[in-house]
Formats: C-alpha cells, sequence, structure tokens
C-alpha cells in the first residue's frame, strides 16, 4: 500500500523569505501524480501544483515549484518570497497513475506560519 | 463554474440521531469520494464511488454509509453517529483518466460534532 509522510507538522518563515516543505513517500509503481494542496483557514483544499512521475522536470508555478526526486521518493514544495497569505495548512498527496481511480492518499500535513 | 457543492457547513448533533451530509458536482464525473481530516492523521478515504450504483469502502468505512443513485448526487449517511466520527468531512470529485484533466474538485467541507 502506498504510503505519504509529512515528517514537519509546523514550520515558520519571515515574510519575504524562502521556505521548505518536506513530502516522502511510499510506493512500488512508477506511474503516479503527487500533489501539493493548501488548506487556509476557511478550509478550502486548494491545488498548489502537481507533478507526474514521469516527468524529469520539477513543476513550477509562480512562487511555488518542487523538488521531486523519484529514487529517494522524495517531493518538497519550495516556496519563494513568502507572503502572508500563504499562512495554511499543507497537505502532500499521492494519486495513482493507473487512470481507473481518483483516490488521494495524504501526509498528515504541515502548518505554515508566516511572520511579518 | 466546476464545483462541489457540500452542505452543511456545520452540524451539532447528538449520539444516535442519524444525519446526512449531501455532496454535488456538475463536472459530469465518475468518481466521487468522502474523506475525513483529523488532526494529525491527514484526510483518510471513507467511501468512494466509480459511477451510479457502484460504491466501495475506503479505508475507514466504520459507522458510515453512502449510496449514488444519480452522478451527480453522492450523500453521506451516519446512521448512529457516535463521538467518535467528530471530524472534517470532505466530498470531492474527479475524472477517471490520466492527463492533466483529472485533479480532484473538493467540496468546501463540513465540520461534524457529535456529542
Amino acid at each position: 500500500a502506498q504510503t505519504v509522510t509529512q515528517s514537519q507538522p509546523e514550520m515558520s518563515v519571515q515574510e519575504a523569505e524562502t521556505v521548505t516543505l518536506s513530502c516522502t513517500y511510499d510506493t512500488s509503481e512508477s506511474d503516479y501524480y503527487l500533489f501539493w494542496y493548501k488548506q487556509p483557514p476557511s478550509r478550502q483544499m486548494i491545488l498548489v501544483i502537481r507533478q507526474e512521475a514521469y516527468k524529469q522536470q520539477n513543476a513550477t508555478e509562480n512562487r511555488f515549484s518542487v523538488n521531486f526526486q523519484k529514487a529517494a521518493k522524495s517531493f518538497s514544495l519550495k516556496i519563494s518570497d513568502s507572503q502572508l497569505g500563504d499562512a495554511a495548512m499543507y497537505f502532500c498527496a499521492y494519486r495513482s497513475g493507473s487512470g481507473n481511480t481518483g483516490k488521494l492518499i495524504f501526509g498528515q500535513g504541515t502548518t505554515l506560519q508566516v511572520k511579518p | 463554474e466546476a464545483q462541489v457543492t457540500q452542505n452543511p457547513r456545520y452540524l451539532i448533533t447528538v449520539t444516535g440521531k442519524k444525519l446526512t451530509v449531501t455532496c454535488s458536482q456538475n463536472m459530469n464525473h465518475e468518481y466521487m469520494s468522502w474523506y475525513r481530516q483529523d488532526p494529525g492523521l491527514g484526510l483518510r478515504q471513507i467511501y468512494y464511488s466509480m459511477n451510479v450504483e457502484v460504491t466501495d469502502k475506503g479505508d475507514v468505512p466504520e459507522g458510515y454509509k453512502v449510496s449514488r443513485k444519480e452522478k451527480r448526487n453522492f450523500p453521506l449517511i451516519l446512521e448512529s453517529p457516535s463521538p467518535n466520527q467528530t471530524s472534517l468531512y470532505f466530498c470531492a470529485s474527479t475524472a477517471l483518466g490520466t492527463g492533466p484533466n483529472t485533479e480532484a474538485f473538493f467540496g468546501q467541507g463540513t465540520r461534524l460534532t457529535v456529542v
């Protein structure tokens, strides 16, 4: 069975600085997707970034980028130029690439505090 | 606008009183699922549905029921709620297949308290 682990329950960063959130996963599949979701106090689940396992290039979305290390099964999220609005809980998630399931397997979450 | 509508957002109930949380999606997605979110555990799948009349257990199904009579609706039923079902619940909808258009869409969440 696949598992996702986020070992940092809480992180903090100074506004305008850079922070990296860690995520590791375990799977025997070769085809899969990885995601980072943001959950602000409104509780809404917001997709931040997505990575297809077959792509070697790391995904980037504006100030958000990932460091995808397939062999090490690591998928960290880097937030550059942190803003107060980035304060939220962040979840790493895994989905099989088989195409016949929409199940997401989540990590435990990391709460990010942004200090002004 | 593509969306998943989940109601209610907040619910306080007493032990043993049956309740239903509704979920509806407007994207014609085949796959729908329910998750519960608990501190330190992340989100865990309760039940899922691959299509109309096709449902199956997820990782934490005990104490829950679901139905899928129409493609757009996927209600979560707690027939006899207990305090250990106090949690934050999310409905999610996903298109099956591969490619960039298969991201999950989430409802707004339901904060359930069972006293």
